[in-house]
């Protein structure tokens, strides 16, 4: 049973603070990784792609990868109270139907 | 650009009613399609996919099932629903380029 898991939360960070997510898997054929940010009563919206061991920037976050400890994480830089939601970690096992395999999701706030 | 379109946003039905659900994909071509349930507090369930007209896979044995009569059209149907059926229903799809899917808005069914 190919596995994500993720501490559900919920986390609670001040305003202007590095909010740091995390992440394991159990699978180790998993090469793509993803976050998804979930508004409460929407649908789950990409943000981060990572593939490769290592860190990968855009704008205020910071997706890093370690394959040999199965571990990703994603880091919220300066958070916003925009940025409250619900994190979702997803796995690709598969490249033909680039099945995802989602953890059950982080609860994200922000304290203003 | 590509957009995913899913209806009806919210659905009310009774015990044992049918159902069906529908997805289009504007904007690609022989996209890979997914339905996937969320209950309440809870991850992202996994219940079809398809990487063709006509090819279902189905990742776990319920009394739903899916349709892809077209290249860009998903369907999800069930000839009487349980109250188990209940959540929030969303419909995504990937290019088969490894970056991750893109959701629907998705649809709310309460089994009353």
């Amino acid at each position: 049973q190919k596995e994500v898991e993720q501490n559900s939360g919920p986390l609670s960070v001040p305003e202007g603070a590095i909010a740091s997510l995390n992440c394991t898997y159990s699978d180790r054929v998993s090469q793509s990784f993803f976050w998804y940010r979930q508004y409460s009563g929407k649908s789950p919206e990409l943000i981060m792609s990572i593939y490769s061991n290592g860190d990968k920037e855009d704008g205020r976050f910071t997706a890093q990868l370690n394959k040999a400890s199965q571990y990703v994480s994603l880091l919220i830089r300066d958070s916003q109270p925009s940025d409250s939601a619900t994190y979702l970690c997803a796995a690709q096992y598969n490249f033909g139907n680039e099945k995802l395999t989602f953890g059950t999701g982080t609860r994200l706030t922000i304290i203003p | 650009s590509q957009t995913i379109h899913q209806w009806p946003a919210t659905l009310v039905q009774p015990v044992g009613s049918p159902l069906s659900l529908e997805c289009t994909v504007e904007g690609t071509s022989n996209p890979n399609l997914y339905w996937y349930r969320q209950a309440a507090g809870r991850g992202l369930q996994l219940l079809f996919y398809s990487v063709g007209i006509g090819q279902i896979s189905s990742e776990v044995p319920q009394n739903l099932s899916a349709s892809r009569p077209q290249d860009r059209q998903f369907i999800l149907s069930s000839k009487k629903l349980l109250l188990s059926d209940s959540g929030f229903y969303l419909c995504a799809w990937s290019g088969g380029t490894g970056d991750g899917y893109t959701f629907g808005s998705g649809t709310r069914l309460t089994v009353v």
